[in-house]
């Protein structure tokens, strides 16, 4: 499936780094998110981007910063990270978004992100 | 704010032995999603439920919504050793998606 991509697709950086993580969509849908997937935990939706506009932070610690340049691509900038962000971050994206969406979402690979 | 339980958490089978997953909120759902993730993979959409009591079936797998939209199940029939994977409910209600902690299931050959 190459909807949804993701890269890199794996990342190991220290607490002092800066990264970022990048998704692209090649479905035409104007709504992309990030989750957060960690061991033994239900996703965890970080941010919901529609039409470019953010429209949902779960209330996410500042040192996840979110990027939508447009309705194809999402970004994730890390600053200052912990080990305990140490996990699976996954991008989505669907047909239509916003805080009453129930539209398909698709999923990309992941970036598997440890932090050391 | 809603919550969505999924039991078992785990549940390892033999090969052609049936398997069931099931899934419930805490508030009534204008609609459940299900999703597969299989070992190292990404969620992937299986199918969606709209109407109490709907009941829809692929192949070996039937999905089923309850009349209070409150919960859902996922039934394999005779699994098989590619139905090894982590299975996700998702529910919303006036938000986006929220997921169940998922149910992963082994299935021994």
């Amino acid at each position: 499936e190459t909807g949804v991509t993701q890269t890199p697709r794996h990342l190991v950086m220290g607490m002092t780094n800066k990264k970022s993580l990048k998704c692209e969509q090649h479905l035409g849908h104007n709504a992309m998110y990030w989750y957060k997937q960690s061991a033994k935990k239900p996703l965890e939706l970080m941010f919901v981007y529609s039409l470019e506009e953010r429209v949902e932070n779960n209330s996410v610690p500042s040192r996840f910063s979110p990027e939508c340049p447009n309705s194809s691509h999402l970004f994730l900038h890390l600053h200052t990270l912990q080990p305990e962000d140490s996990a699976l971050y996954l991008c989505a994206s669907s047909l239509t978004g916003g805080p009453t969406s129930t539209d398909t979402q698709y999923f990309g690979p992941g970036t598997r992100l440890t932090v050391l | 704010g809603q919550q969505v339980m999924q039991i078992p958490q785990y549940q390892h089978v033999q090969e052609g032995e049936d398997f069931t997953t099931y899934c419930n909120s805490s508030t009534t759902l204008s609609n459940i999603q299900w999703y597969k993730q299989r070992p190292g993979g990404h969620p992937v959409f299986l199918i969606q439920l709209v109407k109490s009591g709907e009941v829809k079936k692929q192949k070996r797998l039937t999905f089923q919504f309850g009349e209070a939209k409150k919960n859902s199940s996922l039934h394999i029939t005779a699994t098989q050793t590619t139905d090894v994977g982590t299975y996700f409910c998702a529910g919303s209600r006036y938000s986006t998606l929220t997921f169940g902690k998922g149910t992963m299931l082994l299935v021994s050959p």
